[in-house]
């Protein structure tokens, strides 16, 4: 069964701050995807990665950079933090040359508070 | 332009009850449709997907849902609802000419009342 992990599940950081959030699939996919969540908003897409090292903007970029050196990690950072990006973060994973036709699967999310 | 509406927010059903959950998609190719549910404190889980043939899909934990192209409807349901079943759901859409993107609708929150 696929996993992906993420290494938080609750991170309290400060404003100005440099974060890290970690993510790992087990299953040899070739997509990574990192979520914000937000109520009443579903999800939104910050970031992909269809590639060791190559990476695409999502919908909502500003703020965050990602880093994919290894095929199962997928890092999402928060360049200097806001409270703004106080949200619940998800990681997702999938297969496939068009990743749009394949379910992704989600690891458990790391809510991030801002203070 | 591709999007998927979710016009409930929340519903509250009673257990036992049926369940209809309501999803509109807009997609200018052969849309990919997915229903995910996210339970308290997890990620989201694939219940169902639609690619091709038969309209009505069968997924896990007794759910179905059924794709209507004329409406542009891929309506998620359950004929009798458990109090586990309460959680957030959400409809989505992708395909082969989105590239990489998946479309998440913004979810309806089900309430199961005993």
């Amino acid at each position: 069964d696929v996993k992906v992990t993420q290494s938080s599940r609750y991170l309290v950081k400060r404003t100005g701050e440099k974060v890290f959030l970690e993510c790992v699939q087990d299953m040899d996919h070739e997509n990574m995807f990192w979520y914000r969540q937000d109520p009443g908003l579903g999800l939104r897409l910050i970031y992909f990665s269809y590639d060791v090292k190559m990476k695409e903007k999502g919908d909502i970029p500003e703020g965050y950079s990602v880093s994919r050196e290894k095929k199962e990690r997928f890092s999402l950072i928060l360049e200097s933090a806001s409270t703004n990006q106080t949200s619940m973060y998800l990681c997702a994973s999938n297969r496939g040359a068009i990743g749009g036709n394949q379910p992704q699967h989600f690891g458990d999310g790391t809510r991030l508070s801002i203070l | 332009a591709q999007s998927v509406t979710q016009p409930d927010i929340h519903i509250t059903v009673s257990e036992g009850a049926s369940l209809e959950l309501r999803c509109n998609y807009s997609y200018g190719a052969t849309p990919y449709l997915f229903w995910y549910v996210q339970s308290p404190g997890q990620g989201l889980q694939l219940l169902l997907k639609y690619f091709s043939g038969d309209t009505l899909v069968q997924g896990i934990k007794g759910f179905e849902a059924e794709f209507k192209r004329s409406q542009s409807s891929f309506n998620l349901r359950k004929p009798s609802v458990h109090w586990s079943d309460a959680a957030e759901y959400f409809c989505a859409v992708g395909g082969n000419t989105g590239g990489f993107k998946t479309i998440f609708g913004a979810g309806t929150r089900l309430f199961v009342k005993a």
